[in-house]
């Protein structure tokens, strides 16, 4: 069965400092990887997707993320954190289609001034 | 240009009671998932609508159902409420059945069961 680990429920950062949050997948084949920001109270909103084209894949509002088979990783980071990144992070794979996909836990990223 | 919407946004249920939950997708989308999404954990897929029938589902018991009409809008059904049944479902639309549509979520619909 597919499966997504998020390594770190928690992540903290300064205000202006590089944001990294961990996504490793389970898989021997390659997957369709996604990464969505949740605010409170709201849904999911989709920051980048990887679809077997380019292995770096550049997202909204400064993110990106580098897809490395040979660690079975998808990574998403941010050079410099704003407070308004402050928000619950998903990673996401699926095999058949967008509808089925398989969520991490979450991470929640928390900026400090 | 409407996102995805869905009714009612929270909602109170005692065990054991059924409830409705309504999704309406995105314009020209004509995939309908369903996910539930526990208290601090990542959202789980309850099943997914296309022509009307269920083409996909989860780990979820009979006690979840769901349709979708002509009008690709689609409802998510639960019976026998269990105070398990507490959580956030998230209704996402797409763009047919390919890898590499996007999915659009909705705001959700908190669900209480007590």
């Amino acid at each position: 069965a597919q499966s997504v680990t998020q390594l770190g429920s928690h992540v903290s950062v300064s205000e202006g400092a590089l944001v990294l949050l961990r996504c490793n997948y389970s898989s021997s084949v390659p997957p369709y990887l996604f990464w969505y920001v949740q605010y409170p109270n709201q849904g999911l909103q989709l920051l980048l997707k990887y679809t077997s084209a380019a292995t770096l894949v550049k997202g909204i509002n400064g993110f990106e993320a580098e897809f490395k088979k040979s660690e079975t990783s998808f990574h998403l980071t941010k050079p410099s954190a704003h407070m308004s990144d402050a928000a619950e992070y998903f990673c996401a794979v699926s095999y058949t289609n967008a509808g089925k996909s398989t969520f991490g836990d979450g991470t929640t990223l928390t900026v400090k001034p | 240009d409407a996102g995805v919407t869905q009714s009612p946004t929270h909602l109170i249920k005692t065990r054991g009671q059924q409830v409705t939950l309504r999704c309406s997708p995105k314009s020209g989308h004509d995939t309908v998932s369903w996910y539930q999404q526990a208290l601090g954990q990542g959202p789980q897929f309850i099943f997914q609508y296309y022509e009307e029938e269920e083409r996909q589902r989860g780990n979820f018991p009979d006690r979840f159902s769901g349709h979708q009409f002509p009008n690709y809008s689609s409802e998510l059904n639960v019976n026998a409420l269990l105070l398990g049944d507490s959580a956030l479902y998230l209704c996402a639309s797409s763009l047919a059945i390919t890898q590499q549509e996007t999915q659009y979520f909705g705001p959700g619909t908190r669900l209480l069961v007590l």
